[in-house]
């Protein structure tokens, strides 16, 4: 049973344009939703978080979007760079026993053309 | 500011052998996970370890274990390996804040295992 899915493996779009990924979670317990990005050879690095207390926060040309009744969250990228082509995992993490555990989706594959 | 660094980036081993891989987390950073990541997925937790004691633990089974030294770095064993643990490992550090999980993990760059 994946807890974390990423329904788009890939994602193409022009550059300039808005890259919108999309996660969806079934556990309730989820307190913490997290963004990575991956590029080949390379550890994920994290980019963006949000706290299930908020249903937006902004960093930049990334913003994240929670929809707790949905179990549903998103990640804008705009304008999209060709320097962001690269693997986004969707994370989460529950407090209290499980705290610092995270669950990942499986990632979405963006490229964006020049 | 030295990050996440694990060793050896690449390992090939037989079935039925044990492996033993490295993790020193980024400067400043007391907890460190692992992950595996098979082909096509996402990283799935293993295990966490702070205060050389596991803390947290995944669906695997008893053939992974790990060890954390009083520096902070950290070993991952896999033992009787599988063709189905051919994944790449990832470690990743974090600073331990009790049951508030309101922070990212930082990431190394993963040992690449391949079970013949």
């Amino acid at each position: 049973d994946q807890q974390v899915k990423q329904n788009s493996p890939s994602l193409s779009v022009q550059e300039g344009r808005i890259s919108i990924l999309n996660c969806d979670y079934t556990n309730s317990m989820f307190d913490y939703f997290l963004w990575y990005k991956k590029y080949p050879a390379e550890g994920p690095t994290f980019l963006i978080s949000i706290s299930s207390i908020k249903d937006k926060n902004e960093d930049g040309r990334f913003t994240v979007f929670l929809n707790k009744s949905a179990k549903h969250l998103s990640l804008h990228i705009v304008p999209s760079q060709p320097g962001d082509s690269a693997v986004y995992f969707c994370a989460a993490s529950a407090g209290g026993n499980n705290a610092g555990k995270s669950t990942f989706g499986d990632g979405t594959t963006l490229t964006v053309k020049p | 500011d030295a990050g996440v660094t694990q060793s050896p980036t690449h390992l090939i081993k037989t079935r039925g052998q044990q492996v033993t891989l490295r993790c020193s987390p980024k400067s400043g950073h007391d907890t460190v996970s692992w992950y595996q990541q098979a082909l096509g997925q996402g990283p799935q937790f293993i295990f966490q370890y702070y205060e050389e004691e596991e803390r947290q633990r995944g669906n695997f089974p008893d053939r992974f274990s790990g060890h954390q030294f009083p520096n902070y770095s950290s070993e991952l064993n896999v033992n009787a390996l599988l063709l189905g643990d051919s994944a790449l490992y990832l470690c990743a550090s974090s600073l331990y804040i009790g049951t508030d999980s309101n922070q990212p993990q930082h990431f190394g760059d993963g040992t690449r295992l391949s079970i013949l």
